[in-house]
């Protein structure tokens, strides 16, 4: 069975700080994808980025990066120099199934404050 | 594109009616999922369908029923509705070519259902 744990329900920061979320995963498979989501309060969910368990280099994409460690079962994301529009619920998910069934986190809340 | 859409956006029941959310997507998906959210549970997956003329239970399926009608439209329906079945609603799908577990998900707008 699959699990996914974000541990941390909610963060809140200052405009500019640095936030980094966590997520650890649980999977017998030994191929598998990660991928991590944005809800912002409008509702809708934005796809972020996905990486499969045989890449572990890290990715930065403008203000996001995320750490991929296999050794720890973990996928962390870090928004570096927040912003008030960073404000939204962020979803870990992991899939192993060919038809790609996702398994989602509980999701983390983020609130950046000016 | 429009995307993932579902209709309708907002709906209240009384308990124990019944009816159908509509999911439809136009970018060829061939697998289509719903979810439900509900708060500090993240999203749990209720029914999908890999293909055309196929359907699944996920997670959380019981008190829900499912049609993949054509493979543009996957519909979800309450036969009898109870209030722990109040929750937002989300359809997904997948992006055709390759194996769907390389891809992620598009999701709809999601349809917020209150069960008094």
């Amino acid at each position: 069975a699959q699990k996914v744990t974000q541990a941390q329900t909610e963060i809140s920061v200052v405009e500019k700080e640095d936030v980094t979320l966590d997520c650890v995963y649980e999977t017998r498979d030994t191929t598998y994808y990660l991928f991590w989501y944005k809800q912002p309060p409008s509702g809708e969910l934005v796809f972020l980025i996905r990486r499969n368990s045989f890449d572990e280099q890290n990715e930065i994409s403008g203000r996001y990066s995320w750490n991929f460690q296999k050794s720890t079962s973990s996928f962390n994301f870090t928004i570096t120099a927040s912003q008030v529009v960073d404000s939204a619920v962020y979803f870990c998910a992991l899939t192993t199934d060919s038809w790609g069934k996702f398994q989602f986190g509980a999701g983390t809340q983020v609130v950046v404050t000016p | 594109n429009a995307g993932v859409t579902q209709t309708p956006k907002f709906q209240v029941l009384k308990t124990g009616q019944s009816m159908t959310l509509q999911c439809a997507q136009d970018m060829n998906h061939n697998s289509m999922y719903w979810y439900r959210q509900d708060p500090g549970m993240g999203l749990r997956l209720i029914y999908y369908s890999a293909s055309e003329g196929t359907t699944d239970k996920g997670e959380v399926p019981n008190g829900y029923n499912v049609s993949r009608l054509n493979k543009r439209e996957f519909s979800l329906r309450l036969e009898s509705a109870a209030p722990s079945q109040t929750s937002v609603y989300f359809c997904a799908s997948i992006k055709a070519g390759g194996l769907p577990r390389y891809n992620e998900q598009f999701f709809g707008p999601g349809t917020r259902l209150t069960v008094l």
